[in-house]
């Protein structure tokens, strides 16, 4: 799978839109991209995937760049129960084994 | 709550003692993983399953280390002669091919493991 850049922490005002970018220069055209959260103590907890096109579901929404070698995730009214790590993932379509190869994602702090 | 359990949550144990873990996947799932996941650092792929047939092993899955899923159901994995290094959360995840036209894997909430 290929690699994918995050920074390391941000910081969002509660209520207020909070943007993760997330870097995969050299993904493949047959690799989506996915989001997965985990909060602290619990298991990831997957949030949306996409292709090529924006997608938007009722966690959050996912912005692809048209080259699509970068991405934004929005959660557009954030909570503070939306702190979290947040791991940006590109995985290959129907893959046999179809593991996840996690990073160290972005640790994201929602500030009352 | 995913509807992925596993048990125990909590485990304490002494330095070269057995554990086991037991993971309860979303029923109508076939594909089962094993992740193990250190302080600060993301989720690291242990083994799969399809059904009862273990398909792949990490590196990280040494001798001491035996994953099952007997009947395709539940799944338990056991480390043996636990060492402090084993220390870490134990995630396990399910998913099911075809749903959406893709894989999305669910996860339980770990077992958390501490060798003294």
């Amino acid at each position: 799978d290929a690699k994918t850049t995050q920074p390391t922490s941000m910081d969002c005002a509660e209520g207020r839109a909070a943007n993760l970018p997330c870097n995969h220069s050299t993904i493949s055209g047959n690799e989506y991209v996915y989001w997965y959260r985990q909060i602290h103590s619990q298991g990831p907890q997957y949030i949306i995937h996409g292709l090529k096109n924006n997608e938007t579901n009722e966690m959050a929404s996912l912005i692809i760049t048209e080259d699509r070698k970068s991405s934004t995730l929005i959660l557009p009214h954030a909570t503070l129960r939306d702190t979290a790590v947040y791991y940006c993932i590109v995985r290959v379509a129907m893959n046999r084994d179809d593991k996840i190869i996690f990073g160290k994602g972005t640790r994201l702090h929602i500030l009352p | 709550d995913t509807g992925v359990s596993q048990n125990p949550r909590h485990k304490i144990t002494k330095r070269g003692q057995n554990v086991t873990f037991r993971c309860d996947p979303i029923s109508e799932h076939n594909r089962l993983y094993w992740y193990r996941q250190t302080l600060g650092q993301g989720p690291e792929f242990l083994t799969y399953f399809q059904n009862e047939a273990q398909l792949e092993k990490s590196r990280l899955l040494s001798d001491r280390f035996s994953a099952e899923r007997p009947k395709g159901s539940f799944s338990t994995l056991e480390i043996q002669r636990t060492e402090q290094g084993d220390s870490a959360m134990y995630l396990c995840a399910s998913s099911s091919p075809g749903t959406k036209g893709r894989e999305t894997q669910y996860f339980g909430p770990g077992t958390r493991l501490l060798v003294l």
